[in-house]
């Protein structure tokens, strides 16, 4: 089964550039999609097909995707950003979805 | 508006069966594929299972395939997830959500089920 995989933890001060890293085996050749989750609530998404932002998210977010990574990118981050994120793909092979493990990012 | 409203978690104990139901409005129910995704306080979220606009096919995680029933009631326009044989390692956050070209678009807000004795 594919597999993706984040670091745990990110932690930048606020005003800085973020990047959360999501692995998978020629991730570039599928599509990925970030969730931003906060804590007791239900995940939101932030960036669909790579890079692709949903309406009112802000323009600070956005995404890549080559070879064997994935990278959703937040600039000048605010307070309001610290969350759980999480990558997914959807697997053509199996025809199941895939998440990432999530990556807690702190605002120093 | 689109809304999805989980309910029907609880506590159960191991090898018992619960029945988690996810009410929607705001869109069209047959239109749409329809997912649930679990997750463990403080872990990441798993995808469970997918069932497509119009009932006809189902897809499930191995982890609970044979064992869990995705299924829609048009009528109630209700998203289901029927699960048997419950495990420990099932108890988790159940979220419905909506399918929108291969991502989820809505989420419910969750009902949590525990599995112990």
């Amino acid at each position: 089964s594919y597999v993706l995989t984040q670091p745990p933890s990110v932690s930048v001060a606020p005003g800085e550039t973020a990047r959360i890293s999501c692995g998978g085996n020629n991730i570039g050749s599928k599509s990925v999609h970030w969730y931003q989750q906060k804590p007791g609530q239900a995940p939101v998404l932030v960036i669909s097909y790579d890079n692709d932002r949903p309406s009112g998210i802000p323009e600070r977010f956005s995404g890549s995707n080559s070879g064997n990574t994935a990278t959703l990118t937040i600039s000048r981050v605010e307070a309001g950003d610290e969350a759980d994120y999480h990558c997914q793909v959807w697997d053509s092979s199996s025809d199941h979805w895939v998440f990432g493990g999530g990556t807690k990012l702190t605002v120093l | 508006e689109v809304q999805l409203v989980e309910s029907g978690g609880g506590l159960v104990q191991p090898g018992g069966s619960l029945r988690l139901s996810c009410a929607v409005s705001g869109f069209t129910f047959s239109s749409y594929w329809m997912h649930w995704v679990r997750q463990v306080p403080g872990k990441g979220l798993v995808w469970v299972s997918r069932i497509n606009s119009d009932g006809s096919k189902t897809t499930y995680a191995d982890s609970v395939k044979g064992r869990f029933t995705i299924s829609k009631d048009y009528a109630k326009n209700t998203l289901y997830l029927q699960m048997n044989s419950l495990r420990a390692e099932d108890t988790a956050v159940y979220y419905c959500a909506r399918d929108f070209k291969r991502y989820f678009d809505y989420w419910g807000q969750g009902t949590l089920v525990t599995v112990s004795s």
